[in-house]
């Protein structure tokens, strides 16, 4: 049973554009909600978070969006840039902190010039 | 800055072998993870641990073992590899609680073909 989904396994934006990737979860239970960048041969990197306290949380060109009753969160990219193609991961606590996050399969982004 | 780093970046082992994964951190942080990555599966975690001798089992513990000597070292072991474990292995580490800012660090991956 997955308890994280991203349902779109690639996405593809032009250079300065929106890029938008959604990420479903199931357990109403997960508190804490994280993005991973992930760059081919080389292991994820965080990239944003968001407490589900929250609605929003932004840094940067990044935003993540929590709506809790959907059980559904959304990273966007503005501008997205050649060097965001990657693969994203969506990851999910029970804890509120970091001891054992659910991951999704990923979605990967490839932003053309 | 963290910096989690694992012995190998690519290993060949023969079917049968007793494969040895390590991961060591310098940042002093409780919790160790061992996770493999497979496309289209994304990251499932294998085993964890969060102290020194302490382990737990993830998803997919099944052909796997860990030992945990020493704070910063948490090793994957592969009793008798097999085909099916050929990908992408990643270790993590966080500090050990609850707090917005706290994630995983990880390792730069080992990739594994068993043949």
């Amino acid at each position: 049973d997955q308890q994280v989904k991203q349902n779109s396994p690639s996405l593809s934006v032009q250079e300065g554009r929106i890029s938008i990737l959604n990420c479903d979860y199931t357990n109403s239970m997960f508190d804490y909600f994280l993005w991973y960048k992930k760059y081919p041969a080389e292991g994820p990197t965080f990239l944003i978070s968001i407490s589900s306290i929250k609605d929003k949380n932004e840094d940067g060109r990044f935003t993540v969006f929590l709506n809790k009753s959907a059980k559904h969160l959304s990273l966007h990219i503005v501008p997205s840039q050649p060097g965001d193609s990657a693969v994203y991961f969506c990851a999910a606590s029970t804890q509120g902190g970091s001891e054992k996050l659910v991951f999704g399969k990923g979605t990967k982004l490839t932003v053309n010039p | 800055d963290v910096k989690v780093t694992q012995s190998s970046r690519y290993l060949v082992k023969r079917t049968g072998e007793k494969v040895f994964l390590e991961c060591v951190q310098d940042m002093d942080h409780e919790n160790m993870f061992w996770y493999r990555q497979d496309p289209g599966l994304g990251l499932r975690l294998i085993y964890f641990s969060y102290d020194v001798k302490m382990k737990e089992k993830g998803d997919i513990p099944e052909g796997y073992s860990v030992s945990r000597e020493k704070k910063e070292r948490f090793s994957l072991i592969l009793e008798s590899a097999s085909t099916n474990q050929t990908s992408m292995y990643l270790c993590a580490s966080s500090l050990f609680g609850r707090g917005p800012l706290e994630t995983q660090y990880f390792g730069p991956g080992t990739r594994l073909l068993v043949l």
